[in-house]
């Protein structure tokens, strides 16, 4: 089954303490990206990838980080968290970047929520 | 700075009937718009799409209207079923962009 699954899907951690949200998707996607959800804003972009060892920032980048070393992997680092990346995360791929497929559409994993105390 | 505005928070509609949601843009750049649907625990889920070289694309029970000169999409589903009670988010890029900008999103509730 096509998919992109990301773990955990639900953390509590503490202020400071590093954490890493994994990212992976099984339909050799190329483009991937990493979003948050908040009340109010909607989805917002946090990093992305383009393919293996391209990645760029988004619109809300500090405080984390990403890595993309596996067409299949694209993890989300937040090297010393804060209450306010307390958030629902989403991982998002698309087959060759947001405007070459025919409907340039997002496929998303089902969500990590993240508390930071 | 919103881009992508989706100003109802919530709509509550009979089943049977018309849903209407509706969706601005201010960046004259966007080309191409979609609507995702996202169940409670879920991802979204793509919905529908259209590119502004239309006014008009239909899917089913699903049809989205783009209306340029005033910046404006609407999401329509006719009847309302009540599996179709979600989120919906209104999102938008345009050619060479490298991310989808979405709205705030609005809750439906279909109710039967």
């Amino acid at each position: 089954e096509a998919q992109v699954t990301q773990n955990p899907r639900y953390l509590i951690t503490v202020t400071g303490k590093k954490l890493t949200v994994t990212c992976s998707q099984n339909m050799n996607h190329e483009y991937m990206s990493w979003y948050r959800q908040d009340p109010g804003l909607g989805l917002r972009q946090i990093y992305y990838s383009m393919n293996v060892e391209v990645t760029d920032k988004g619109d809300v980048p500090e405080g984390y980080k990403v890595s993309r070393k596996e067409k299949r992997n694209f993890p989300l680092i937040l090297e010393s968290p804060s209450p306010n990346q307390t958030s629902l995360y989403f991982c998002a791929s698309s087959l060759t970047g947001l405007r070459l497929t025919n409907t340039g559409e997002l496929f998303f994993g089902e969500g990590s929520r993240l508390t930071v105390l | 700075d919103q881009q992508v505005k989706q100003n109802s928070p919530s709509l509550s509609v009979q089943e049977g009937r018309i849903s209407i949601l509706n969706c601005d843009y201010t960046n004259s750049m966007f080309d191409y718009f979609l609507w995702y649907k996202k169940y409670p625990a879920e991802g979204p889920t793509f919905l529908i799409s259209i590119s502004s070289i239309k006014d008009k694309n239909e899917d089913g029970r699903f049809t989205v209207f783009l209306n340029k000169s005033a910046k404006h999409l609407s999401l329509h589903i006719v009847p309302s079923q009540p599996g179709d009670s979600a989120v919906y988010f209104c999102a938008a890029t345009f050619r060479g962009g490298n991310k989808l900008v979405f709205g705030a999103g609005t809750i439906l509730r279909v109710k039967s």
